[in-house]
């Protein structure tokens, strides 16, 4: 079963402050996805990369920084939080070259901006 | 506008019976892929279909992609069916980003 965990699993950030989201995978998967979803909508792209140091931008980048600086690891970065970006936040990993577009969900991150 | 429109929002069902969920979408994709949000939080992917159907106990989805839907069908349901599924659909050729549908809250009652 594929692996991916993410950290913290709940956080609490004050307007302005900065806040980062870890994401470690097992898969040996090269890509790597964070998502936001929020209540009424699906899960939306932010950030998502496909090798090692390099990252692109998904549907809804603005606001978000993202880090790959390993294979397994893949970072969210909120520079200045702001109300509107509380949300629960979910990495994923895929491989590509196997079945498609499978996706392998960590289990979310509840980020709550006050 | 939204590409993919899952249907229903919410839906409530009693134990043993069944019902259909529903994914619209507004282009021809390649794929779909359906999930349940489990009680901790995480998303476990249940079918991935380029076409036709498939079966996994008692749930059965089916894609179209010339008629652009997908289903997902529960059979005799029971209490820990409950949770949020979700659709998500694989673009056309050149994108392989997944578009979520916005989730059905699926309620089993005794």
């Amino acid at each position: 079963e594929a692996a991916v965990t993410q950290s913290p699993r709940s956080k609490v950030a004050v307007t302005g402050g900065k806040v980062t989201l870890s994401c470690h995978q097992t898969n040996n998967h090269d890509y790597m996805y964070w998502y936001r979803q929020d209540t009424g909508h699906g899960l939306r792209l932010i950030h998502y990369s496909y090798v090692a140091d390099s990252t692109e931008k998904g549907d809804i980048p603005d606001g978000y920084k993202a880090s790959r600086p390993s294979q397994e690891n893949f970072s969210l970065i909120l520079e200045l939080a702001s109300l509107s970006q509380t949300a629960v936040y979910f990495c994923a990993s895929s491989d590509r070259a196997y079945s498609g577009n499978t996706l392998y969900f960590g289990e979310g991150s509840r980020l709550i901006v006050v | 506008g939204d590409q993919v429109e899952q249907s229903p929002s919410a839906l409530s069902l009693h134990e043993g019976t069944g019902s259909a969920l529903r994914c619209n979408f507004t282009t021809t994709m390649r794929a779909v892929q359906w999930f349940r949000k489990n009680s901790r939080g995480s998303l476990i992917n249940l079918f991935y279909l380029a076409s036709g159907t498939k079966e996994n106990g008692r749930l059965k989805s089916a894609f179209d992609s010339k008629e652009r839907y997908s289903t997902l069908h529960i059979r005799d349901a029971q209490l820990e069916d409950s949770g949020t599924y979700f659709c998500a659909a694989d673009p056309p050729s050149g994108s392989w980003q997944l578009i979520f549908g916005s989730g059905t809250q699926l309620t089993v009652m005794p």
